[in-house]
């Protein structure tokens, strides 16, 4: 069974680039979950994807936009990018059908913005 | 917006010792989540807890959560070198969909 992977492991972006992450699920999984950790911080919910559609979003502004596809793995797209989007963005996945909604993270995007 | 707060944020215990990392959160919730995380990886899932004084055990560690009080312990008995790493508590809101909403963590540092 594999797990949730994600890429790129690092990047680097100049403030008002913008950024694509990737992430696919784990086998099995139909929900996607985006996170964004800053240094010594908990994880933030970004927003949720299930079966393609967002099923749930945080307090993230609209510059920060996702897609899922039909094989379950899933895009974070962050546009026009600010100094503080720097930190660690996890994706995690779920299966809605196990009932307990407990969600597996990937390794995370280290993004640094400058 | 739920809350969620840990305590202690930072913990250093000497090996052999026993302590509790306290999870309290602001709204209804009967599922809770334990994750652990080292420096600069993934967060590894160590217990689920989805009902009223569930208790789950692995190894060092055990989980209980009391949904009335909206408190869930971790409790770390005999700590060992390899338990150091950061810990965090998350929840999912009875109205808030499948949102996990995590502590601000618990720094874990045993000492020999």
């Amino acid at each position: 069974e594999t797990g949730v992977t994600q890429s790129p492991t690092h990047l680097i972006k100049t403030r008002g680039q913008q950024v694509t992450l990737r992430c696919s699920s784990q086998s099995g999984h139909n929900t996607v979950s985006w996170y964004q950790q800053a240094l010594g911080q908990g994880p933030q919910f970004i927003f949720q994807y299930y079966r393609e559609e967002e099923n749930g979003r945080g307090n993230f502004p609209p510059r920060f936009s996702g897609l899922q596809f039909p094989n379950y793995s899933s895009e974070l797209n962050v546009n026009a990018l600010e100094l503080d989007d720097s930190a660690l963005y996890l994706c995690a996945s779920s299966d809605t059908g196990t009932g307990t909604y407990e969600q597996y993270f990937g390794p995370g995007t280290r993004l640094t913005v400058t | 917006e739920l809350k969620v707060e840990q305590n202690p944020l930072f913990l250093s215990m000497q090996e052999g010792k026993n302590y509790t990392i306290y999870c309290n959160y602001s709204t209804t919730s009967d599922r809770l989540y334990w994750y652990r995380q080292d420096p600069g990886k993934s967060l590894e899932s160590l217990f689920v807890l989805l009902s009223n004084g569930a208790v789950k055990q692995e190894g060092r560690l055990m989980a209980s959560l009391d949904t009335k009080a909206r408190l869930s312990t971790l409790h770390i008995t005999a700590a060992v070198h390899d338990l150091s790493a950061t810990y965090f508590c998350a929840v999912v809101g009875a109205h808030t969909g499948n949102q996990f909403y995590f502590g601000t963590g618990t720094s874990l540092t045993v000492i020999p």
